[in-house]
């Protein structure tokens, strides 16, 4: 079945630096890709979303690159803050696989000052 | 910006006991889903609900889970018998159309801890 698999945190960055955080799918269909995010005690919010191959999507800086080639949504930032603390869910929904998001695993950034 | 809103924040439940779990999604959202989150764990998708009815459900809902939307606001997840292993973070989503197109907006959750 369709699965996302993103890489192990948590990463730990100084204040400025560049961020990575890699995500790969599986997926028969052609699936939309998105990011949330899970800040302390909050629930999931959308970060980004691309819905079809080479579209980018972007927010509050970050952004990430749908891949069909190599079949991957790499999350980047150029500049971290210590305010982008949080745990980062790469996930796909497929509409030929039906109405559910299927997430990764998250992974948990550390920004410090 | 319109968001979903989910109660109690937390509850506490004793082992075997019924609990309902509550949700008011956007307003204008026809699609509703719930997830739940294991400590430390990933998101999983629990059950879809389109049109007053089931659309998709996972193996993890089973004859002791169900949903219904009694109003033209609230959508409820009722675990009839609850277990110790049923203790995690539930969000409630919804979407204006189905997730392939649509993302799902999240409410903050409720924490469930089964005594």
């Amino acid at each position: 079945g369709d699965s996302v698999t993103q890489m192990e945190g948590p990463v730990t960055l100084s204040e400025e630096a560049f961020l990575t955080i890699n995500c790969t799918y599986t997926a028969t269909g052609y699936p939309s890709l998105f990011w949330y995010v899970q800040y302390p005690g909050e629930g999931l919010q959308l970060l980004l979303k691309a819905t079809k191959a080479d579209d980018k999507g972007s927010n509050k800086g970050f952004e990430a690159t749908y891949r069909k080639e190599t079949t991957s949504f790499h999350l980047e930032k150029g500049s971290v803050q210590v305010s982008d603390s949080a745990v980062y869910f790469c996930a796909l929904s497929d509409r030929n696989r039906g109405f559910k998001t299927i997430f990764g695993a998250g992974t948990r950034l550390f920004v410090k000052a | 910006e319109p968001e979903v809103t989910q109660t109690p924040s937390h509850q506490v439940t004793q082992m075997g006991q019924e609990v309902i779990l509550r949700c008011v999604p956007i307003s204008n959202h026809l699609y509703f889903y719930w997830y739940r989150q294991i400590l430390g764990q990933k998101v999983e998708f629990l059950v879809s609900f389109y049109n007053n009815e089931i659309s998709e459900k996972s193996e993890i809902f089973d004859d002791q889970f169900s949903v219904e939307r009694p109003d033209g606001s609230n959508f409820t997840l009722k675990i009839r018998s609850t277990k110790l292993e049923d203790s995690a973070m539930y969000f409630c989503a919804s979407s204006e159309n189905w997730a392939g197109d649509q993302p799902q907006h999240f409410g903050d959750g409720t924490r469930l801890s089964i005594l």
